[in-house]
């Protein structure tokens, strides 16, 4: 069966170093990932995409990877905030209507 | 701006009582989603429409039934709710077509079944 795995449930990292997230699946040949944030209370909110062939995204502080062979995503936050602090989830698309199947996200902190 | 709004933030009801949640979104999306998130399982899919009148199960859509009789409008119903049922419901839309992938997602209902 499909499943995707973020492979940390919590991270902690000191204010200005680099968080990396990861987020590995089987069973899927997915078009593009996802990647969402989510604050305690509140719905997610999408942050980058990236498609199958693509190798690397780049949004201001987050980048994004994606390597269809070894089936990974992994998730940057360069110079972190206590302001990133939130819990990040992956999602892959499936069928005609792109359900998103999520990984469990990972909460991640980030210590002044 | 876009926006997704769900009718109630917080709810609590009875063991056997039929559950409405509704869910509205203002972009006319076509797809539009029921998820429930538990912690340690994630976000999981119950049910989706890709157009008025059509419904789709997604992955747990036992004791869940949906209607969508309007395209900004996707209801959610607990026919007889239950403790197991006791999680936080989230709605989201999207349009077709490449380079609309993106999920919008409601504020989520927290309902708790007593």
């Amino acid at each position: 069966s499909q499943k995707i795995e973020q492979n940390s449930e919590a991270l902690n990292i000191q204010e200005g170093k680099t968080a990396t997230l990861t987020c590995n699946y089987t069973n899927y040949s997915p078009a593009y990932l996802q990647w969402y944030r989510q604050d305690p209370g509140r719905g997610p909110v999408f942050l980058l995409l990236i498609r199958e062939n693509e190798k690397e995204k780049r949004k201001e502080r987050l980048k994004v990877t994606f390597d269809t062979t070894l089936k990974q995503s992994l998730f940057h936050i360069t110079a972190s905030q206590p302001a990133d602090s939130a819990t990040y989830l992956c999602a892959l698309a499936r069928g005609s209507a792109r359900q998103l199947t999520f990984g469990s996200g990972t909460q991640l902190t980030v210590l002044p | 701006d876009v926006k997704v709004t769900q009718s109630s933030r917080y709810l609590v009801k009875r063991t056997g009582e039929k559950v409405f949640l509704e869910c509205v979104q203002d972009m006319d999306h076509e797809n539009m989603f029921w998820y429930r998130q538990d912690p340690g399982l994630g976000l999981r899919l119950i049910y989706f429409s890709y157009d008025v009148k059509m419904k789709e199960k997604g992955d747990i859509p036992e004791g869940y039934s949906v209607s969508r009789e309007k395209k900004e409008r996707f209801s959610l119903i607990l026919e007889s709710a239950s403790t197991n049922q006791t999680s936080m419901y989230l709605c989201a839309s999207t349009a077709p077509g490449e380079g609309l992938e993106t999920q919008y997602f409601g504020p989520g209902t927290r309902l708790l079944v007593l």
